[in-house]
């Protein structure tokens, strides 16, 4: 199986902030690799595909980067709705592997 | 518009089943697999199989194989997701989702909870 490292496991910032995560995947996944948003008690949210493609209706201070086993993951600007747990999956191969999530909370 | 509508939440006794649906609507049933997650407290999502709508075929994680049956009924749109012999650590919420490589349509989650 594909483990998928991600860190940080919880950060916190303020509004305006410019925040990043990373995932690691431990073998090359080419750029099968998605970013979702879950906030407590709902299911998680697809952002972001194939590594860097923003899913419709996603605002643009989402953005993603990365191929290979090294993916970045950013916020350009942290809004309110912002605050929420992210995380990694990836695709490329059986069974879907996900991050264990990094969870961002208001400084 | 795609939407997955699954099954109430459920509680159980160890060693006893549960099967849980997941209802499509707003596109075409057979044209996506129909994938099934879980996440148990405090842990990271963990995918458990997936089927085929349009022929049935499935595949599942070798953590859950042999306890897990995933069936559809196409001429409701409907997917479940059976889970024999449960245990404690079955806890979780469950989630169906579409996919297209990204999951890009969730069920809202059903909490199954086992406890005796």
């Amino acid at each position: 199986d594909i483990q998928m490292t991600q860190s940080p496991s919880s950060l916190s910032a303020s509004v305006g902030d410019r925040v990043t995560i990373t995932c690691q995947a431990s073998q090359d996944i080419s750029r099968y690799l998605n970013w979702y948003q879950q906030k407590p008690g709902k299911a998680p949210k697809l952002l972001l595909y194939d590594a860097s493609n923003l899913e419709i209706g996603v605002p643009s201070r989402f953005s993603g980067s990365g191929s290979g086993t090294d993916f970045t993951f950013t916020i350009s600007s942290l809004q309110p709705e912002d605050f929420a747990t992210y995380f990694c999956q990836q695709y490329d191969s059986l069974p879907r592997t996900f991050g264990q999530g990094t969870k961002v909370d208001i400084k | 518009q795609a939407h997955l509508e699954q099954s109430g939440a459920e509680v159980k006794k160890p060693g006893a089943s549960v099967k849980i649906s997941c209802k499509a609507s707003g596109y075409t049933f057979i044209a996506y697999e129909i994938h099934w997650l879980r996440q148990a407290p405090g842990q990271r999502l963990e995918w458990m199989g997936w089927i085929k709508p349009r022929n049935g075929d499935t595949g599942y994680s070798q953590n859950v194989q042999g306890r897990v049956t995933i069936t559809r009924d196409t001429s409701t749109s409907t997917a479940y997701m059976e889970l024999r012999g449960l245990r404690r650590a079955d806890t979780a919420v469950y989630y169906c989702a579409r996919d297209l490589g990204p999951y890009d349509c969730w069920g809202q989650g059903t909490l199954v909870t086992v406890s005796s």
